[in-house]
């Protein structure tokens, strides 16, 4: 079946570390690819995304991601976390249809 | 500005007892969806409409229905709540389907079954 794997589940780093968040899809076909973020007591909100083109996608608030096709992983980066950035990321993925499948969620925790 | 509105962020009902979620949107987007979170798990797709095209995955129990009685409004319907439906409960819009379609997430109704 198709799966969205995120083995991370909570992730607690201080401020000016370096983050990187896994994910994994399972499909052999093609996908599109999204990050999202959920701060505390607000709504998903899209972070970034990937379609085609350039692997290496750049979104807001200094955030990036890869596609690594080969490893079918899309994982989430930012150089240098703030405590603003403590939320919920959840990794999700078109496939082949209209529908998006969710991974479980990463928490984030950054103490200053 | 809220642009996708679900009422009420919280809410409590009985064991069996016929629930409503609703959903508003101000974006005019032709495509909603309710999505259903459990604790510490995905969010699972329910169903969507387009525009007035009922679309319902495989897996939603019969329990599960939704109206949209105009483009703004989507609701769902528990009709018989059991314990194991306690979850967030997630509407989303979107301007159309389709893959390259970001979707526009409400803050969510957190449902609790006494």
């Amino acid at each position: 079946a198709q799966s969205v794997s995120q083995h991370n589940h909570h992730v607690i780093l201080s401020e000016a570390a370096s983050l990187e968040l896994g994910c994994n899809y399972s499909y052999g076909g093609t996908v599109n690819l999204f990050w999202y973020v959920q701060y505390p007591g607000q709504h998903l909100q899209l972070l970034l995304k990937y379609f085609s083109g350039d692997p290496l996608v750049k979104g807001i608030k200094g955030f990036e991601a890869e596609f690594i096709k080969s490893k079918f992983s899309f994982n989430l980066r930012k150089p240098s976390v703030q405590w603003s950035d403590t939320a919920e990321y959840f990794c999700a993925a078109g496939i082949n249809t209209d529908k998006l499948i969710f991974g479980t969620g990463t928490r984030l925790q950054v103490f200053p | 500005d809220a642009m996708v509105i679900q009422n009420p962020r919280y809410q409590v009902t009985q064991f069996g007892k016929p629930v409503t979620l609703s959903c508003s949107q101000t974006l005019n987007h032709n495509v909603m969806y309710w999505y259903q979170q459990k604790s510490s798990q995905a969010p699972k797709l329910l169903f969507h409409y387009y525009d007035k095209d009922f679309n319902n995955e495989a897996d939603t129990p019969d329990n599960f229905q939704s109206r949209r009685p105009n483009t703004s409004f989507c609701f769902l319907d528990i009709r018989s709540p059991g314990l194991g439906d306690a979850a967030m409960y997630l509407c989303a819009t979107s301007r159309k389907t389709g893959l390259d379609q970001p979707q526009h997430f409400g803050d969510g109704t957190r449902l609790s079954i006494l």
